[in-house]
């Protein structure tokens, strides 16, 4: 049975510092999902990672995907009070399905 | 594209009445997913379909759940009777297997049994 797993579970922050969310996974895949959801809100995408070695960055975040040591990070760098939400990462095992399993989320407060 | 709709956005209903959420995939998505979250458990997948066909229902808790896709285009999730702690954030997700691999989610239904 495939696991993910994240840590932080809640991350507290000053705007302007640097953090990094770990997702560790249980089963080998080479796709894995970073998602946003604001409070009462839906799942935004925010990355696809399809490869060992696969980095992508939007704005002030960064993914990257590790597929050896079975883990994705998600680099927060200088924060602002908008990124403030829970992101969670998601990995599918399934080509062509996108079948999630979810991590448990971090929820992250950006404090001015 | 609108994207996924899901409908109702809330539903309050009494225990052991029938609810039926709604779901409209994007168009051309050949798979529909149907999510569930908690503050216990998360968010689990509760069934999925591939070209109208049901595949993997494992996730679907009870008997009491059931979930049909007539067509392309539309979804239900139907809960008979329905039971407090069925009260949650039901998610309907599409994906295309010839698209980019990425699931795209509707706006959820918030659930709640009294």
């Amino acid at each position: 049975e495939l696991k993910v797993e994240q840590n932080p579970l809640f991350l507290s922050m000053q705007e302007g510092k640097n953090y990094t969310i770990y997702c560790n996974y249980s089963t080998t895949s080479d796709r894995l999902y970073w998602y946003r959801q604001d409070p009462g809100k839906s799942l935004e995408s925010l990355f696809v990672l399809l490869s060992n070695g696969a980095v992508k960055q939007e704005g002030r975040l960064m993914a990257s995907l590790d597929t050896k040591a079975r883990l994705s990070t998600l680099h927060i760098t200088a924060a602002v009070h908008d990124l403030s939400a829970t992101y969670f990462c998601a990995v599918s095992l399934d080509f062509g399905n996108e079948k999630l399993t979810f991590g448990t989320g971090t929820r992250l407060t950006i404090i001015p | 594209d609108a994207g996924v709709i899901q409908s109702p956005r809330h539903e309050v209903t009494e225990m052991g009445q029938e609810v039926t959420l709604r779901c409209k995939p994007i168009s051309g998505h050949d798979y529909l997913f149907w999510y569930r979250q908690t503050m216990m458990r998360g968010l689990e997948l509760l069934i999925y379909f591939n070209n109208n066909v049901p595949i993997d229902d494992s996730g679907m808790p009870e008997d009491r759940f059931s979930a049909k896709m007539p067509n392309a285009s539309f979804s239900t999730l139907k809960i008979q009777p329905s039971e407090p702690r069925d009260s949650a954030v039901y998610f309907c997700a599409s994906s295309s297997r010839d698209r980019v691999p990425e699931a795209f989610f509707g706006q959820g239904t918030r659930l709640t049994v009294v």
